[in-house]
């Protein structure tokens, strides 16, 4: 069991909005960056978002992240059908000593 | 472009080691940190080990810790996983990854991912 919380699913259609919440506490998400990547089935993770709202270069502006607290969310506008795929949120843990990522959530378009 | 290519999984009996391996390239491996994060079927991911750019510091999950050894090779730039004493459970994809600081443990710390070793530890 993680301690970091993210729901198991989400879904949405195409060209629509979608949310993902990540939830911990202030020695993890309350207190540090956190970041968001992307896996698509078989394939291996990719970085979305960094240090709570940053994007890399190269992902779309459809992707942004924001925190508030000890709870961090992604929002995905004008879905694609491409964008299936397992996400998960990141962070350093300062009372475990390692770094924690939640359950993931897997989106369905 | 940074390119991490793992090697060293395949089928592992219970109780038995296993050596994993991650050569690096397209990058200055001694100025970054390097992580191994898994992913067991059906499961989200679960970091594993960091390990800081001069071997300084070193960190383990708590579910490998007292089986594992990760270690790494500045010149050759390469890191290693050495997990002893498998079980079941330990039946991952193993991904290294590249921090984007020099300590594993700075928080502001992001990966970039390898494609992974799938490791099946069954009798």
């Amino acid at each position: 069991q993680s301690v970091v919380t993210q729901p198991p699913s989400a879904s949405g259609t195409p060209g629509q909005r979608v949310t993902m919440s990540c939830s911990g506490s202030r020695s993890n998400i309350g207190g540090n960056p956190v970041n968001w990547y992307q896996q698509v089935p078989g394939t291996a993770p990719k970085l979305l978002i960094y240090g709570d709202d940053q994007r890399p270069s190269g992902v779309p502006d459809r992707f942004s992240g924001s925190k508030s607290g000890s709870s961090a969310s992604l929002a995905i506008s004008g879905l694609q059908s491409g964008d299936e795929a397992d996400f998960y949120c990141a962070a350093w843990d300062d009372s475990l000593n390692a770094w924690v990522f939640g359950g993931g959530t897997k989106l369905t378009v | 472009e940074v390119q991490l290519v793992e090697s060293g999984g395949g089928l592992v009996q219970p109780g038995r080691s296993l050596r994993l391996s991650c050569v690096a390239s397209g990058f200055t491996f001694d100025d970054y940190a390097m992580h191994w994060v898994r992913r067991a079927p059906g499961k989200g991911l679960e970091w594993v080990s960091g390990i800081s750019w001069n071997s300084g510091s070193v960190g383990y999950a708590d579910s490998v810790k007292g089986r594992i050894t990760v270690s790494r090779d500045n010149v050759r730039n390469s890191l290693s996983l050495q997990l002893t004493s498998l079980r079941v459970e330990d039946t991952a994809f193993y991904y290294c990854a590249r921090s984007s600081a020099a300590l594993y443990h700075d928080p502001t710390t992001s990966l970039e991912w390898g494609q992974g070793t799938l490791v099946t530890v069954s009798s």
